[in-house]
């Protein structure tokens, strides 16, 4: 099946740096990548779009200086957490769809990557 | 706007036996799909469900879609320790829209 792969997979960082989280698609183009923020033992939120060539799609009460989202190429998109603070800890994780299978639809996700700003 | 509702939310079952998790949107759904995340991992593609009234089946897990396409289930038969985890249904108004994700249902199983 589709492959989506999420670098990394955990990182800590000091309180008002900033960290890069890659996302790739392995077999396949995306032209479109979601990216999620999950809470322990709560549901997936998604935060954006990460569409290929353009501006992100935000969803209500997401920053968007906050979290930075590039999509500059059909296999790679990064969300990079600006100034991140405590609040900021939490597990992201980037999915894909792949255009070849039609529309199914089903999301193909990263394994995540568990952000802890110190 | 539309809300994806899971019940229930935590289910501890025991080796052997059955149990079913239920879905329910506010809102006329195009199709629903269904994930399961293992601990410590990331949510894996089940199933998608697009017809009123349609059912699955793989193996032990049956899934159903709902008449009027607002809510779904999934009934594991003869749980087994590989089951654990957690069930998120979620559903979209449209064909191509946004996926939205319910609570999920955490099953723990005890041998």
């Amino acid at each position: 099946g589709a492959v989506v792969s999420q670098h990394p997979s955990r990182v800590i960082c000091k309180s008002g740096t900033s960290v890069k989280i890659e996302c790739r698609s392995l077999d396949f183009q995306a032209t479109t990548m979601f990216w999620y923020r999950q809470f322990p033992k709560q549901s997936l939120m998604l935060m954006a779009t990460s569409n290929e060539g353009s501006k992100a799609t935000y969803e209500q009460g997401v920053e968007k200086d906050k979290f930075l989202i590039n999509h500059a190429s059909l296999t790679l998109s990064t969300l990079t957490v600006t100034s991140a603070h405590p609040e900021d800890s939490s597990f992201y994780i980037c999915s894909a769809r792949d255009p070849s299978r039609g529309r199914t639809g089903e999301l193909f996700f990263g394994e995540g990557s568990r952000l802890t700003v110190l | 706007g539309q809300q994806v509702m899971q019940i229930p939310q935590y289910q501890h079952v025991q080796e052997g036996e059955d149990f079913t998790t239920y879905c329910n949107s506010s809102t006329t759904l195009s199709n629903i799909q269904w994930y399961k995340q293992r601990p410590g991992g990331h949510p894996v593609f089940l199933i998608q469900l697009v017809k009123s009234g349609e059912v699955k089946k793989q193996k032990r897990l049956t899934f159903q879609f709902g008449e009027a396409k607002k809510n779904s289930s999934l009934h594991i038969t003869a749980t087994q320790t590989t089951d654990v985890g957690t069930y998120f249904c979620a559903g979209r108004v449209n064909s191509w829209g946004k996926l939205q994700f319910g609570a999920g249902t955490q099953v723990v199983v005890t041998p």
